[in-house]
């Protein structure tokens, strides 16, 4: 079966600061994508960041960056500079690229807040 | 781009009666949308999963008599609570996709079953 961990259900940070939010998965797959969501109040699903496994180099999208470590299966997200309108549930995702299965798996979410 | 709509994006309604959610990829044609529902302070729940022109596949443990799901045409899925009861009270999301890209999200709809 293949699972998402988000170990953490809460953190907080202080605006500007760096955060990294951690996850951890379970699968045979040897190809697969990763997924950061990210869910403010407002409840839309926002996709954040995308690493594909075949890729070595960690994605990066302006203040958001992935430490990828396919062996460990392990893919945290760090945000750099936080900012108030960071504040919002994350979701660790991942979905096999083969074996036809479209499904997204989710971890539980962890709710980062941003402290002015 | 990749922008998915849903509508409505909150309904209140009585309990028996039927709320048709749709679900709409606005600028790109979703060969796959899926359907999720999110109780409060928890992760997405994939309720069911869904091919242009052809019935959707159900979740174990979700009743398909109770939500029907319709996906008609390349842009368009929705999803019907049939007889809504208090306990149909959710956040529902569907989302889109065409083959080897992410899934788009819709705003979601908050259904609140009096």
């Amino acid at each position: 079966a293949q699972t998402v961990t988000q170990s953490q259900p809460e953190m907080s940070v202080q605006e500007a600061e760096t955060v990294t939010l951690s996850c951890t998965y379970d699968t045979s797959e040897s190809n697969y994508y990763l997924f950061w969501y990210k869910q403010p109040p407002s409840r839309q699903m926002i996709l954040v960041i995308r690493q594909e496994a075949y890729k070595q180099q960690n994605a990066t999208e302006n203040r958001f960056s992935v430490n990828f470590q396919k062996a460990a299966k392990s893919f945290s997200l760090k945000i750099s500079d936080s900012q108030l309108g960071d504040t919002a549930m994350y979701f660790c995702a991942f979905i096999p690229t083969q074996g036809g299965s479209e499904k997204l798996v989710f971890g539980k979410g962890m709710k980062l807040t941003v402290n002015p | 781009g990749a922008v998915v709509s849903q509508h409505p994006s909150w309904v209140i309604c009585k309990s028996g009666t039927s709320v048709k959610i749709e679900c709409r990829s606005l600028d790109f044609q979703a060969t796959t949308m899926f359907w999720y529902r999110q109780f409060p302070k928890q992760s997405l729940m994939l309720m069911a999963t869904s091919n242009e022109g052809s019935k959707a596949t159900y979740e174990q443990g979700v009743e398909k008599d109770k939500f029907l799901i319709n996906h008609a045409s390349l842009t368009l899925s929705t999803l019907t609570v049939t007889s809504a009861h208090p306990e149909d009270s959710s956040f529902y999301i569907c989302s889109a996709r065409t083959p080897h890209q992410p899934q788009h999200f819709g705003d979601g709809t908050r259904l609140s079953i009096l």
